[in-house]
C-alpha cells in the first residue's frame, strides 16, 4: 500500500486566496482526521471523518475552514480566504474500524505558507 | 477533558545511552496510550500503544513505555539510541469512549543524539 497521499506537498499562496489541501486515504479505512501543525500550539486536530461523515469539527477554527469527504477515498480541506496565521503544516491521518481507530497512519503533510 | 504533558521540551543523549522521555496524563477514566515518532519532513508514525493489560508495553524499534495509574504516567524508554532514533516524539491520549475517537497530543520532545 501507498500510505496515506497528500497534495500538495508544498504551497505557497498570498493572504485572501483559496487554497485546497487534498488527501487520498489507506484503502479500506474508515476514519479519516485532518491535523494542523504549528511551533506554538503543536499537533491540533481539526475535523475527523468516520465513513464519509464528518463526526466533530470542534477543531476547525474558524468559517473560513471547511473540509469534505465525498467518497472513501478522498478528501479535501479548504481555507478560504487564507490569512498568514493559516501557516502550518497540515496533516492527514486514517485508520480502520472502532477498536483501532487509535492507530492513525499520518500523511507526509503540507506544508502551507500564506503571504 | 483529556490531556497530556511532555515535560521535556529538547533532550539530548549520547549514542548508546539510554533514553527515557516523560509523559503525564489526564484522563478520567482508564485511558488509551501512544507513542508517536515524527522524522523531520515526515508524518507521525505509530511506536506503541498501551489499551489494557500488562502495563509494559513493547513498541517497533526496541522502544517501550511503562504504564503507571498511580503516577499518571506512560513513560518511553529506550536502553540504547542509535543516530537514527533522532526525532520528535509525541505522547497522546485517547478516550476509551466508542464514539469518540480523539487523540490528544502532548507537545512533543526532540531527541538529539549526538557521537
Amino acid at each position: 500500500d501507498a500510505g496515506v497521499i497528500q497534495s500538495p506537498r508544498h504551497e505557497v499562496t498570498e493572504m485572501g486566496q483559496e487554497v485546497t489541501l487534498r488527501c487520498k486515504p489507506i484503502s479500506g479505512h474508515d476514519y479519516l482526521f485532518w491535523y494542523r501543525q504549528t511551533m506554538m500550539r503543536g499537533l491540533e486536530l481539526l475535523i475527523y471523518f468516520n465513513n464519509n461523515v464528518p463526526i466533530d469539527d470542534s477543531g476547525m477554527p474558524e468559517d473560513r475552514f471547511s473540509a469534505k469527504m465525498p467518497n472513501a477515498s478522498f478528501s479535501t480541506l479548504k481555507i478560504q480566504p487564507s490569512e498568514p496565521r493559516d501557516s502550518a503544516v497540515y496533516f492527514c491521518a486514517s485508520s480502520l474500524e472502532p477498536g483501532q481507530a487509535y492507530e492513525q497512519y499520518f500523511g507526509p503533510g503540507t506544508r502551507l505558507t500564506v503571504t | 477533558a483529556q490531556s497530556v504533558t511532555q515535560p521535556d521540551i529538547h533532550i539530548t543523549v549520547s549514542e548508546g545511552a539510554s533514553l527515557e522521555l516523560r509523559c503525564n496524563y489526564s484522563y478520567g477514566a482508564t485511558p488509551y496510550l501512544f507513542w508517536y515518532v515524527q522524522y523531520p519532513g515526515q508524518g507521525l508514525q505509530l511506536l506503541l500503544k498501551y489499551f489494557s493489560g500488562d502495563t509494559l508495553v513493547q513498541g517497533i524499534k526496541g522502544f517501550e513505555a511503562e504504564f503507571k495509574r498511580s503516577q499518571s504516567s506512560f513513560n518511553l524508554r529506550k536502553p540504547s539510541v542509535h543516530w537514527s532514533d533522532a526525532a520528535e516524539y509525541f505522547c497522546a491520549v485517547g478516550s476509551s469512549n466508542f464514539g469518540n475517537e480523539k487523540l490528544t497530543f502532548g507537545t512533543g520532545t526532540r531527541l538529539t543524539i549526538i557521537p
